[in-house]
């Protein structure tokens, strides 16, 4: 049973538009969430998190919302660049401070210039 | 600073072989994580370490064995290769023990292993 859904594999935006992806999950008790970015042929880097208590958390171009009550949350690069094309997983977890965290199956973004 | 390092960067063995993954990291994280990721399944946790000595197992540990004998160090071991373990294992550290502070973990580049 997959706990952390992101239901679109893949996803292609226009240069300088927004990118919006998606992720929803289905464990009530998960109450932090990240975002991690993966290049081909590297490891997974992160790239923004939110806690439950907050419903948005903006860090440069990118912007996490959480929707408890759906259990969903999205992540938003504005503008999006040709470097962002990667692909991108959620994780959630529990608590913050754990090392135990379900990953989403993750969405191909392709940036075109 | 190298972070997280992984070897061999890729490997094929046959079925029965036995290998070991090796796994160092150098930022001082108490916690060490070993995942796989095939296609359709995103990172699925095997086993992992919340410090020297103490491991325990993740979602998926059957057919792997780890040990953490120092801080640094959390090789994962495949003793009999079976073709469904062909995948991509990503090592990972982590440093956060407060349910307070986020605890990112950073991943190493991986090890790409094919078991024919």
């Amino acid at each position: 049973d997959q706990q952390v859904k992101q239901n679109s594999p893949s996803l292609s935006v226009q240069e300088g538009r927004i990118s919006i992806l998606n992720c929803d999950y289905t464990n009530s008790m998960f109450d932090y969430f990240l975002w991690y970015k993966k290049y081909p042929a590297e490891g997974p880097t992160f790239l923004i998190s939110i806690s439950s208590i907050k419903d948005k958390n903006e860090d440069g171009r990118f912007t996490v919302f959480l929707n408890k009550s759906a259990k969903h949350l999205s992540l938003h690069i504005v503008p999006s660049q040709p470097g962002d094309s990667a692909v991108y997983f959620c994780a959630a977890s529990v608590a913050s401070g754990t090392y135990k965290y379900i990953f989403g199956t993750g969405t191909r973004l392709k940036v075109l210039a | 600073n190298a972070g997280v390092t992984q070897t061999p960067k890729f490997q094929v063995l046959k079925t029965g072989q036995s290998m070991t993954l090796q796994c160092a990291q150098d930022m001082n994280h108490e916690y060490m994580s070993w995942y796989r990721q095939d296609p359709g399944m995103g990172l699925r946790l095997i086993h992992y370490s919340v410090g020297a000595g103490i491991t325990d197992q993740g979602e998926v540990p059957n057919g792997y064995n780890v040990s953490r004998s120092t801080t640094e160090d959390f090789p994962l071991r495949l003793l009999s290769a079976a073709p469904s373990q062909t995948s991509v294992y990503f090592c990972a550290s982590s440093y956060s023990r407060l349910a307070s502070q986020t605890n990112i973990q950073y991943f190493g580049a991986g090890t790409r292993l094919s078991v024919l």
